[in-house]
């Protein structure tokens, strides 16, 4: 079974915080995902990463950076946290065409 | 640019019944639709995936059909459970991009005792 885990299941943070969203998998899928996930909006992508050292811009990249050193691990960054990146995120890997994602549990993040 | 709708209103069921939850997309022709469930607090976990040139795919009491005259694609879950009980969502493959889902808002499906 694919094993996809982040870091925490909920965070708590300050406006202006520098916060840092760990994803590891480990069944050697080449793409990654960062969504975020709120009430009546379905899923929205942040950034996604197809290999190593490689990213692209989702629908909603503003406020958020990605780094992608090593293949199993996809890291999110809220550069200066703010109220309204309260939200569920949530990471993804998918391979192959069928682009089935397979997600981990979410982190709960509150920015206060 | 690419929409898909679901029912934003919780689907109630009696135990038993057959549930039946609807995902529309416009604007576009998917290659394929994929869906999913997700429980609170969760993440989303992938059920089934029908292709354009597929009708109809069965796994277990899951039946996924895919009529892209109508750019619709219906869910059914047969003999219901209360374990059934979770949040639906539909994705169809982004246009121009061989990496990306669009996704659906999803339906709380509630199966009652």
């Amino acid at each position: 079974d694919v094993k996809v885990t982040q870091s925490s299941r909920y965070l708590v943070k300050r406006t202006g915080e520098k916060v840092f969203l760990e994803c590891v998998q480990d069944m050697d899928h080449e793409n990654m995902f960062w969504y975020r996930q709120d009430p009546g909006l379905g899923l929205r992508l942040i950034y996604f990463s197809y290999d190593v050292k490689m990213k692209e811009k989702g629908d909603i990249p503003e406020g958020y950076s990605v780094s992608r050193e090593k293949k199993e691990r996809f890291s999110l960054i809220l550069e200066s946290a703010s109220t309204n990146q309260t939200s569920m995120y949530l990471c993804a890997t998918a391979t192959g065409f069928k682009n089935i994602q397979y997600f981990g549990a979410g982190t709960r993040l509150s920015v206060l | 640019s690419q929409k898909i709708e679901q029912n934003s209103e919780a689907l109630n069921i009696q135990e038993g019944k057959t549930a039946t939850l609807t995902c529309n997309y416009t604007n576009y022709s998917p290659a394929y639709l994929q869906w999913y469930r997700q429980d609170p607090g969760r993440g989303p976990v992938f059920l089934l995936l029908i292709r354009e040139n597929e009708k109809e795919k069965r796994k277990e009491r899951l039946k996924v059909t895919f009529d892209t005259t109508l750019k619709q694609s219906l869910f059914h879950i047969t003999a219901s459970q209360p374990a059934d009980s979770a949040t639906y969502l539909c994705a169809l493959d982004k246009e121009d991009s061989n990496y990306q889902l669009i996704w659906g808002a999803g339906t709380k499906l509630i199966i009652k005792p």
